[in-house]
Order: structure tokens, then C-alpha cells, then sequence
């Protein structure tokens, strides 16, 4: 398998403008989740999605902020308007993994290659 | 406020020796905890988990928890220059393992 894909892997945008994110997960993942990663604030969890349904949204700072999954095999993650204070990595990952099993083998999460943000 | 602390570093330690990454965290009700590897410009990689008390080991790596105390730690053992990134901690509170609450990392320099 390719792995989690992302797209784009760089974005340069001005600010009030709308950007999406994409995120392909590996394929038979159930888990798909959102992160940011900033110098300041480190890694963080924005929403995760289990069977394609939001599961925790409570990590998405804004109202700017929304993210869907349509199908098992595609995400996004769109900001709109955009502001230079949102510039970060913005990593995808999916897992295989029911809702409550975290102590199963084999069910950790995978990590994209990230889109790195710039909002000028 | 579910929180991970970890000291930022830089952690230097000669190539050979073994290197000791801490992590405490605020909240009991964590139910597992994962060591993640990144090396620069790149995503983080899992090394390995760890839920019940004790140690922990897979290779040259040992992780080590102790729930009393809501400390986690990872032990390299005959550390190697590619072993030189940043190393996130990161506390699991239920639900997939992906759902995870991060520290900002130590970074660790093996020195050859």
C-alpha cells in the first residue's frame, strides 16, 4: 500500500482565502484523523472521523475550520477564510481500530506526509 | 486540561551510549501511551506503546511506565547518529489509538 496520501504537500495562499486539504487513508482503514503541528503548540489532534462519521471535533479551533469524509477512501479539511495564524503542517493519518479498542495489535495510526500551509 | 510534558532538549549523547527521553502527563485517566519518532521535515513514525506498568522492550528501545507516577520514558540503548530526531510522547484517552494528546518533543543529537 501507498500509504496515507495528502494532498497538496505545500500551499501557499493569501489570507481570506479558502484552502483544502486532502487526504487519501490506507486502504481498509476505519480511523482517519486530523492533526496540526506548529513550533508553538506542537502536534495537535483536530477531529477524528471512525466509519467515516465524526467522532471528535473538539480540537477544531474555528468556525473556519470543517472537515468532511464523504467516503471511506477520501477527507478534507478546508479553512475558509484563511489567516497567516493558521500556517502549519497539517498531518493525516488513518489507523484500523473500532471506536473503543485501543489495546488491539496492529492498530496503530499512520501518518501522511503532511501540507505545509502558508497563508501570506 | 489534558496535558504531556516533555523536555525540549537538545538531548546530546555520544554515538554508543544510551539516551533517556521523559515524559510526565496531567491527566490519570489515560489509558495507553506511544512513542513516536520525527525526523526533520518528515511525519512522525510510531517506535512503539505501552499500557500497562512496567517496561517494555522491542530491540534497542524500552519504554517504561509508571501510572503512580504519570511518568513514561524511553530508553535507547547503543544510540547511533540515525537515531538523532525529534521524539514525541503522546497519552491516549480512549477510542482509537489515533486520538492521541502530544507533547512538543525532545530532540535527541547522537553524537558519532
Amino acid at each position: 500500500d501507498a500509504g496515507v496520501i495528502q494532498s497538496p504537500r505545500h500551499e501557499v495562499t493569501e489570507m481570506g482565502q479558502e484552502v483544502t486539504l486532502r487526504c487519501k487513508p490506507i486502504s481498509g482503514h476505519n480511523s482517519l484523523f486530523w492533526y496540526r503541528q506548529t513550533m508553538m503548540r506542537g502536534l495537535e489532534l483536530l477531529i477524528y472521523f471512525n466509519n467515516n462519521v465524526p467522532i471528535d471535533d473538539s480540537g477544531m479551533p474555528e468556525d473556519r475550520f470543517s472537515a468532511k469524509m464523504p467516503n471511506a477512501s477520501f477527507s478534507t479539511l478546508k479553512i475558509q477564510p484563511s489567516e497567516p495564524r493558521d500556517s502549519a503542517v497539517y498531518f493525516c493519518a488513518s489507523s484500523l481500530t473500532g471506536p473503543y479498542d485501543f489495546s488491539l495489535p496492529n492498530t496503530e495510526a499512520f501518518f501522511g506526509q503532511g501540507t505545509r500551509l502558508t497563508v501570506v | 486540561q489534558k496535558e504531556v510534558e516533555q523536555n525540549s532538549g537538545p538531548l546530546s549523547v555520544p554515538e554508543g551510549a544510551i539516551a533517556s527521553l521523559n515524559c510526565t502527563y496531567s491527566d490519570r485517566g489515560s489509558q495507553s501511551f506511544f512513542w513516536y519518532r520525527q525526523y526533520s521535515g518528515k511525519s512522525p513514525e510510531l517506535i512503539m506503546f505501552i499500557y500497562s506498568n512496567g517496561d517494555k522492550e522491542d530491540g534497542r528501545f524500552t519504554a517504561q511506565l509508571n501510572k503512580a507516577s504519570q511518568y513514561v520514558s524511553l530508553l535507547i540503548r547503543d544510540s547511533q547518529p540515525s537515531d538523532s530526531a525529534t521524539y514525541l510522547c503522546a497519552a491516549n484517552y480512549g477510542g482509537s489509538q489515533g486520538n492521541l494528546i502530544f507533547g512538543k518533543g525532545t530532540k535527541l543529537s547522537v553524537k558519532p
